[in-house]
Order: structure tokens, then sequence, then C-alpha cells
């Protein structure tokens, strides 16, 4: 079955960076492309980015671009989101989740990373 | 960029009531890529409707969405317990916008 596992919850200081992985399995690793998306506290989704696993493309939302950065490794499965300078406003829970049906929605999700920016 | 808004922020109902829930695009898009997602306290959304109307595998019949140009709905037909929780509808054109969400709460 189709799985995103996503790496564990961190704490980091503003101004600092966070790298969150998602490891997919149950389904061919290039064929999809993934997207990130985040959610503060209480707040509602925020598309962050998506990335084509096959290749390295990518497309950022203006608001984070130069500031993001989403990688792949076809040897491992496991794509990566990188935010750097990191704000409070930065703290959320970022999913991965996988484009599917045609390219039409997001139809498996990871189960989430809380990342929290304190001093 | 396209916004989303949806209404009613919150909806208050009871077990068997009818849901009817609004998301309205800032302007015309095509109803292929809107979708609708079901989240509950501290899960990752889960995918409900896509293309507008097209329920995704597993989802009980009772839900259905509707619409198209600017105007769209997801509708509940008769509420069950588990389906208390937050509905995001979303756009998945070039900007992959979400709306703001729906709150469904037992009232």
């Amino acid at each position: 079955q189709v799985q995103l596992v996503q790496s564990g919850a961190e704490v980091q200081k503003p101004g600092a960076s966070v790298k969150v992985s998602c490891k997919a399995s149950g389904y061919t690793f290039s064929t999809y492309y993934i997207h990130w998306v985040r959610q503060a506290p209480g707040r509602g989704l925020e598309w962050m980015g998506i990335i084509n696993p096959s290749g390295g493309s990518t497309s950022y939302t203006h608001k984070l671009q130069g500031r993001v950065t989403m990688t792949s490794d076809a040897s491992t499965s496991t794509l990566y989101m990188e935010l750097s300078h990191l704000r409070s406003e930065d703290t959320a829970v970022y999913y991965c989740a996988r484009d599917g049906y045609l390219s039409t929605a997001l139809d498996f999700w990871g189960q989430g990373t809380l990342v929290t920016v304190s001093s | 960029e396209i916004v989303l808004t949806q209404s009613p922020g919150t909806l208050s109902l009871s077990p068997g009531e009818r849901a009817t829930l609004s998301c309205r695009a800032s302007q015309s898009v095509t109803s292929s890529y809107l979708g609708w997602y079901q989240q509950k306290p501290g899960q990752p959304p889960k995918l409900l409707i896509y293309g507008a109307s097209s329920r995704a595998t597993g989802v009980p019949d009772r839900f259905s969405g509707s619409g198209s140009g600017t105007d769209f709905t997801l509708t509940i037909s008769r509420l069950e317990p588990e389906d208390f929780a937050v509905y995001h509808c979303q756009y998945h054109g070039t900007s992959y916008t979400f709306g703001g969400g729906t709150k469904v709460e037992m009232k």
C-alpha cells in the first residue's frame, strides 16, 4: 500500500534551518510528483511547493522563494524539504503529499512533522 | 492568484442532519482541479472529492460534490458521528490554493 513516512518533530532556533524527510513506498517513486503543505497551529493549509522526483524539477510558492529547497533521492525513495532562516511564524506541521488522480488532487499524505521555531 | 473562500466558518449540526459546505473561487476555475479534503484533529487531511464531483477510493456515498465556475459545494447527506471534522477545498491548478476551511461541529 502507498505510504509516505515523515521524519520526527524538530525544535529549531530563529535563523536556523530545518530539513524534513518523507520516505515513499508502495508505488513507483519516479512516477508521481510530491507536494509539501504546511499548517500553522489552528490555521488552514498552505501550499509550499512541488517536486518531480524524476529529474528533481521544482516549483515553490512566491512567499517562500529563496528560503525553501525541495530535493529527492531516488536511491532511497526519499523526498526532502529544507527551510532556512527560520522565523517564529514558520512553526507548523509540515506534510508531504502525493500528486494523484492524474494530477488533479493530493491522494496520499504523510503523517506530518511538527517544526517548532523558538529561542 | 486564485483565492478560495469557504463558508460558513463553522457549521453546528446534529448526527443525521444534512451538511452543505460552500467553496467560492475569486475567478472561474476548471472543475477538474477542484478537490475537497476532510481533516480530523491530529491527523493529515484525507482526500474526499476530486474533479469537483468524483469520490476518492473508499469514500462513502453520503459525501457528494458539485459545482462549476466559481461556486462549488460539498454535501454530506446524513451526518455520521465520524464526519465531524474540518473540511478544506483546494484548487489543484498552478497555485494549488486551499480555502480557509469549514469546521463541522456537533450541535
